[in-house]
């Protein structure tokens, strides 16, 4: 069976300090897979997808970016955090575009 | 552009109710349609979909949603509300210009009283 994995679970980093965020899928072979922010926890905003190795998709301008070095592995990352990248990161998969998407545990990111 | 609207921001109901929470769609073409629920500080978990066929589409935990053409609705219904049901339940729908991704809601909260 498919699994998804998220670390870590929690995270408290300083304005301005970079950020790396993990996502792992077990179980299936080239997924797509998706980052996305959940403020206030309502609603989903979508930030990334991929459909393969190093092929990655941009929702939103912001102050983030993925990376997907491996076929099971999507990075989220940035390279100086601001107040408003606080939020909970949920990180997806799906077989196909358009398909079922299955979510990760999530992280929970505070910025001081 | 596809879209959900869940017209309610929280539903209140009575351990052992039935329970209903709404969603309307907005498509261009024949829709897809979902619905997550999550947990307190928790990933989305997938309930059902409706892609085709029957109007009554059955998911996990007792759940079900009425798909609704002429009324374009998908509601989420369960006969008999359980404390433990309590949680933020999501509708999305594919979108089905480019990419094809999920196009979520607001999410309503369902608290379910003892």
């Amino acid at each position: 069976s498919q699994t998804i994995h998220q670390w870590p679970a929690t995270l408290v980093q300083p304005v301005g300090s970079p950020l790396s965020l993990e996502c792992t899928v077990e179980g299936t072979s080239n997924p797509n897979l998706y980052w996305y922010r959940q403020a206030a926890g309502r609603g989903l905003q979508l930030l990334f997808y991929s459909v393969g190795i190093g092929q990655i998709s941009s929702e939103v301008p912001q102050n983030l970016s993925a990376s997907r070095p491996q076929d099971r592995q999507f990075i989220l990352s940035s390279k100086k955090l601001l107040l408003s990248d606080s939020g909970f990161y949920l990180c997806a998969w799906s077989v196909k575009a358009g398909d079922t998407q299955y979510f990760g545990p999530g992280t929970r990111l505070t910025v001081l | 552009a596809q879209s959900v609207a869940q017209p309610e921001d929280q539903v209140n109901v009575a351990e052992g109710n039935p329970l209903t929470v709404k969603c309307t769609y907005s498509v261009s073409g024949n829709p897809y349609l979902f619905w997550y629920v999550q947990y307190p500080n928790r990933g989305l978990q997938f309930l059902l979909k409706y892609i085709t066929g029957d109007n009554l589409v059955k998911g996990s935990y007792g759940f079900e949603a009425e798909f609704n053409k002429s009324q374009t609705s998908f509601h989420l219904k369960k006969p008999s509300a359980l404390v433990s049901d309590s949680a933020l339940y999501f509708c999305a729908v594919r979108d089905d210009t480019g990419f094809q991704k999920l196009v979520f809601g607001t999410g309503t909260r369902l608290l379910v009283s003892p």
